[in-house]
């Protein structure tokens, strides 16, 4: 069966670290993942697509990398509105379990 | 692109309900379809996909609905189906069809699905 599993589950980090959350498939899917943002009571927000492509109106401090089975979400200079539970997504198949980021 | 759920409402454990998403504005036929559910509080969960018929037109689903949901289409019709049975109170959700079409993912707005007693 088709596997993500992202790390770590959680993190805690200063205003103005950089964070970087990895996502591993289980098998090669070249550039076909996706990164949303999840806080409590809203819908899932997209970040990134494509592995790599920032989506339209998301701040650039958010920026993907990675293709084949690893793949890296990096937030820089992290800010207190990014306190959220992050999560990758293969195309037209699951989601990662989560990375929770919160700050210290 | 334009997807539009509909079918949600209010159900009690055991029972049925079918799930439409009528899709627009991109070649129907050609695509993967999926249906993402988001239960309150939790984050999103993949409930399932439909491959086109090029491609096999083949269902995979995830493992809490596997046996209990079928994901059809009618390509004549832009449509994509969800049948739920044997519903259970842990299916309670926003469910959402989406689709990736090689830029970002297209979803639509949800039909929320209550299952209780």
């Amino acid at each position: 069966d088709f596997r993500l599993t992202q790390s770590p589950s959680s993190l805690s980090a200063s205003v103005g670290d950089t964070v970087t959350i990895t996502c591993r498939a289980s098998q090669d899917i070249s550039s076909f993942l996706d990164w949303f943002q999840h806080k409590p009571g809203r819908l899932p927000k997209l970040l990134i697509y494509g592995a790599s492509t920032l989506q339209s109106g998301v701040p650039p401090r958010f920026s993907g990398s990675g293709s084949g089975t690893n793949f890296t979400l990096t937030i820089s200079t992290l800010q207190p509105e990014d306190v959220a539970t992050y999560y990758c997504q293969a195309h037209n198949n699951i989601f990662g379990p989560g990375a929770t980021v919160d700050i210290k | 692109v334009q997807l539009v759920e509909s079918g949600g409402g209010s159900e009690k454990p055991g029972g049925s309900l079918r799930l439409s998403c009528v899709a627009s504005g991109f070649t129907f036929r050609n695509a993967w379809m999926s249906w993402v559910r988001q239960a309150p509080g939790k984050g999103p969960e993949w409930v399932g996909r439909i491959k086109n018929k090029i491609d096999g037109g083949t269902t995979e689903y995830a493992a809490p609905v596997k046996g209990r949901f079928t994901i059809s289409r009618d390509d004549s019709k832009n449509m994509l189906y969800l049948q739920m049975n044997s519903l259970k109170i842990e299916d309670t959700a926003l469910y959402f069809c989406t689709t990736n079409l090689g830029g970002p993912p297209s979803w639509g707005q949800g039909t929320l699905v209550t299952v209780s007693s």
